[in-house]
């Protein structure tokens, strides 16, 4: 059984940078059939897509976030990452990382249980 | 971009059909997916591929898309389907999500 995890620092400064990290137990990232992604749901609201990693290397990103965001893998292939450049408070969200079914218009068929992160001075 | 667009709430008496709807440009030509999620936890898919099941999600959850809005159908609602439904496709390799339909279930 597949599992995701993420971990990062809880608490960001305005204008710093954001950085999580996925680990997969159970599996890997090398796989034609999955993207891996990040969404984030501020406090409250909805879903909003953050962006995707195939294994190819191939990145896909939400374009309102694109010039702040990079997703990235490490050679292990069994970790990747969230980089977010100069947050706000608007940045402030529970941020999930995600399996993505590649033949199903990209369903979300694994969720992490989600990271708590909070954008402040 | 694209856009999703579900009514902010439904309300349904337990045992009775409730309804979701879910509207985009041309949706009935994207595959769409659902996803429940109650207070406290992550979301979990309930319908992908318009009208598919996870194996462990029970019968009384269905879906359809046609024409420019796909529905998410929950017949007999137990107390237990009271929770937060997302819908959610992929355009131009992007993952879109509506934003969100609160059932409420009395």
């Amino acid at each position: 059984q597949l599992r995701l995890q993420e971990s990062g620092p809880g608490l960001v400064r305005p204008s710093e940078t954001l950085s999580l990290t996925c680990t997969i137990s159970g599996g890997s990232i090398n796989s034609s059939s999955y993207y891996w992604g990040w969404i984030r749901q501020p406090p409250g609201k909805g879903l909003q897509w953050i962006g995707s990693l195939y294994y190819t290397g191939s990145t896909y990103y939400n374009s309102s976030l694109e010039s702040r965001v990079t997703i990235s893998a490490d050679t292990s292939k069994t970790h990747f990452s969230l980089k977010l450049t100069s947050v706000t408070a608007t940045d402030t969200a529970l941020y999930y990382c995600a399996r993505h079914v590649v033949e199903a218009a990209a369903a979300v068929d694994v969720w992490g249980q989600g990271t708590l992160i909070t954008v402040s001075s | 971009s694209y856009e999703l667009t579900q009514p902010p709430s439904v309300s349904v008496s337990p045992g009775q059909t409730a309804s979701i709807t879910c509207s985009g440009n041309k949706l009935g030509n994207k595959y769409v997916s659902w996803y429940q999620q109650k207070p406290g936890q992550s979301p979990a898919l309930v319908i992908f591929q318009d009208n598919r099941r996870p194996s462990e999600i029970p019968e009384r959850f269905s879906g359809s898309n046609s024409g420019n809005t796909a529905t998410l159908t929950i017949s007999g609602t137990q107390a237990l389907d009271e929770a937060d439904y997302f819908c959610q496709t992929w355009d131009s390799r992007t993952v879109v999500f509506g934003g969100g339909t609160v059932v409420t279930v009395l």
